[in-house]
């Protein structure tokens, strides 16, 4: 089965700009969602088919996908940005969904 | 305002049967891609169920496929997810969430708590 590879942990200091990666085989054949998620809340969409901002979602944020990497990137990072972020794809070829392991941002 | 609340979690004995519901209100999208997805304790997310974006067919994860299934209420705006003969593995956070034709899911319930 296809299999998304995030960091568990990236650190980064305030206003900087933070890099998740998600790395799997051929990713930018696929349309890549990334997906924010605090603290005893539910996940929210915060970049869909590799680049497209949903529109309550600030600026700061973007993502790109090439080769075997997709990357999500936070710039001018906020202590609110803090927060356990996930990658998804959908394989047609075999009709699955699949989610990487989360990336836990912290703002140092 | 769009919203999806879950409701119908709790303690359930391995090989009991528990309904999950999920009640939409102010859709501006299609009912229909209003799905499941759960989230073990302290680890990441699965999907549980889908709707083929290609050919609109529902789908289910390997691990539940043949013990849940997904049922609808369309005039009142319900989903359902029949989880039957639960396991152990089946410990989650069930939320509900709508997605969109690339399968990105847009919308999401607070989720519910299912304890095997």
């Amino acid at each position: 089965s296809y299999v998304l590879t995030q960091p568990p942990s990236v650190s980064v200091a305030p206003e900087k700009t933070a890099l998740i990666t998600c790395e799997a085989n051929n990713v930018a054949t696929k349309a890549v969602h990334w997906y924010q998620q605090k603290p005893g809340q539910a996940p929210v969409l915060v970049m869909y088919r590799d680049g497209i901002r949903p529109s309550a979602i600030p600026a700061r944020f973007s993502a790109a996908t090439s080769g075997d990497t997709a990357t999500l990137a936070i710039s001018g990072v906020e202590a609110g940005d803090e927060a356990v972020y996930y990658c998804q794809v959908w394989d047609p070829s075999v009709h699955e969904c699949v989610f990487g392991g989360g990336t836990q941002l912290t703002v140092l | 305002q769009e919203r999806l609340v879950e409701s119908g979690g709790g303690v359930v004995q391995p090989g009991r049967s528990l309904r999950l519901s999920c009640v939409a209100s102010g859709l501006t999208m299609t009912f229909e891609s209003v799905q499941w997805v759960r989230q073990t304790p302290g680890k990441g997310l699965e999907w549980v169920t889908l709707l083929t974006p290609d050919t609109r067919k529902q789908v289910y994860a390997e691990s539940v496929r043949g013990r849940f299934s997904v049922s609808r209420d369309t005039r009142r705006q319900i989903v359902f997810l029949e989880m039957n003969t639960p396991r152990f593995d089946d410990t989650a956070t069930y939320y509900c969430a709508r997605h969109r034709d690339d399968v990105s899911f847009d919308l999401w319930g607070r989720g519910t708590l299912v304890t095997v």
